[in-house]
């Protein structure tokens, strides 16, 4: 198994650009996430799915969105990109249930100038 | 509003045993995450508590206080790969989105 993974792994946008970061896991989790995470500090959960079709917001769902139209795949998109999009962005999944315990992919390190 | 607090910084020795402390502001309380986060990495899981109590897993230890919103990660017989940030997350809903995780807590461990 693969696990989680992400792609791409940097990215530099310019102020305005779009972009989709792609996240695919092969554990047949119901449940995926996404966070941000900024220097010295913590995670932010930005968007997350309890299944193929539904999803809901997070924290800091503000200048992106989701969709979720299969178990595998859960793609965040960054519409008109912002110098405070720049962050560490980890896609996460687990099985759901009382532990839900979350395997992280590697991350994506994006940055907008 | 929800809200963890764990120290900054702590450095111990190689060898060693240290504590790392969560104290959480929630409202409700749904379980306790401790996640392992080395410089540049993914965050890897640790530990899970819902009940008051100790639970062990080899050199790590984690402590759940739910009357006192508190909790503890003991690392035991300190390696130098033990170096990393420490996380703690705390459900506090019913819905997976009601989860929150705390800034982490930088570990230096010195020969």
């Amino acid at each position: 198994n693969a696990g989680v993974t992400q792609t791409p792994k940097f990215r530099i946008l310019k102020i305005g650009q779009s972009m989709t970061l792609q996240c695919t896991q092969d554990m047949n989790h119901n449940y995926m996430y996404w966070y941000r995470q900024d220097p010295g500090m913590g995670l932010k959960l930005i968007y997350y799915s309890v299944g193929a079709g539904i999803t809901d917001k997070g924290e800091v769902p503000n200048g992106y969105n989701v969709s979720r139209s299969t178990t595998e795949d859960f793609p965040l998109r960054l519409e008109l990109a912002a110098p405070s999009q720049t962050s560490v962005y980890f896609c996460a999944s687990s099985y759901g249930g009382v532990k839900n315990e979350q395997y992280f992919g590697p991350g994506t390190r994006l940055t907008v100038t | 509003g929800q809200n963890i607090d764990q120290p900054t910084e702590m450095t111990a020795t190689e060898g060693a045993i240290v504590q790392i402390n969560c104290t959480y502001q929630t409202s409700g309380f749904n379980g306790l995450f401790w996640y392992q986060q080395h410089a540049g990495e993914a965050p890897t899981f640790l530990s899970y508590n819902v009940l008051d109590g100790l639970e062990e897993k080899g050199r790590f230890s984690s402590f759940l206080s739910r009357s006192k919103g508190y909790s503890y990660l003991l690392l035991k017989e300190l390696q130098m790969k033990d170096s990393a940030s420490y996380l703690c997350a705390v459900i506090y809903g019913g819905s997976q989105g009601n989860l929150i995780f705390g800034k982490g807590t930088k570990l230096s461990v010195k020969p």
